[in-house]
């Protein structure tokens, strides 16, 4: 079975670092790009980046670049999400996801399989 | 960055009801379009990729249409189990992929 296992909940004080991390197995993890979607509470989805874990390149959206580092071991399957200083805005849930890239015109590009999510609460 | 909008922002359906959503691009993005289910409480689910492609085990009552700047969502006979907040997501920026604000739909 295809599936993407998100880390647990983290409750964190302003200012603190943080890691959260997204197992991908069933598949092989180099061949699909992951993402990372943000859910702020009672909100839309946000995409923030992904990361090609075969060589490791990433592109962030410019709401998240420079907040947030994206990575990936491709050895043991995980890519990581991580802040060096946590603000209370980035209380939130968290999604990984597998980023499909299909031929066609060019390429489609869909995210079809999710991670349940990890919930991030930063408070003093 | 292309801007995605969606209308309307909520609805109030019954079942068995045709349901149609749209979602409109800022600049045309071809059939570069997805459409994700989301319930509450859980991770979103993807229901049609490129415009109008089926992913593998939705159900066929929902269908994908449009090009260009317009595309749109229906549902042909809405289930208790629909009742959800749906996103369209634009594909044709490779390095913003960004999703529209979303459609929740009700119980009448």
């Amino acid at each position: 079975e295809v599936q993407l296992v998100q880390s647990g909940a983290e409750v964190k004080k302003p200012g603190e670092s943080l890691r959260i991390s997204c197992k991908g197995s069933g598949y092989s993890f180099t061949s699909y790009w992951i993402s990372w979607v943000r859910q702020m509470p009672g909100k839309g989805l946000e995409w923030m980046g992904r990361i090609d874990p075969s060589d490791s390149y990433t592109n962030y959206s410019p709401s998240f670049q420079g907040h947030v580092t994206i990575s990936a071991d491709k050895s043991i399957s995980t890519a990581y999400l991580q802040w060096s200083s946590l603000k209370a805005s980035d209380t939130a849930m968290y999604y990984c996801a597998r980023q499909v890239q299909q031929l066609g015109p060019g390429y489609y590009y869909y995210m079809d399989v999710w991670g349940k999510g990890t919930t991030v609460t930063v408070s003093s | 960055d292309i801007q995605m909008t969606q209308s309307p922002s909520s609805l109030s359906a019954s079942v068995g009801d045709r349901v149609t959503i749209t979602c409109r691009a800022s600049q045309s993005i071809s059939s570069y379009l997805n459409w994700y289910q989301q319930k509450p409480g859980k991770a979103p689910k993807l229901l049609i990729y490129a415009a109008s492609s089926l992913q593998s085990g939705v159900p066929s009552r929902f269908s994908g249409s449009g090009s260009g700047t317009d595309f749109t969502l229906t549902i042909s006979s809405l289930q208790p189990e629909d009742f959800a907040t749906y996103y369209c997501q634009q594909s044709y920026s490779t390095l913003l992929f960004t999703f529209g604000p979303g459609t929740k739909v009700d119980i009448k």
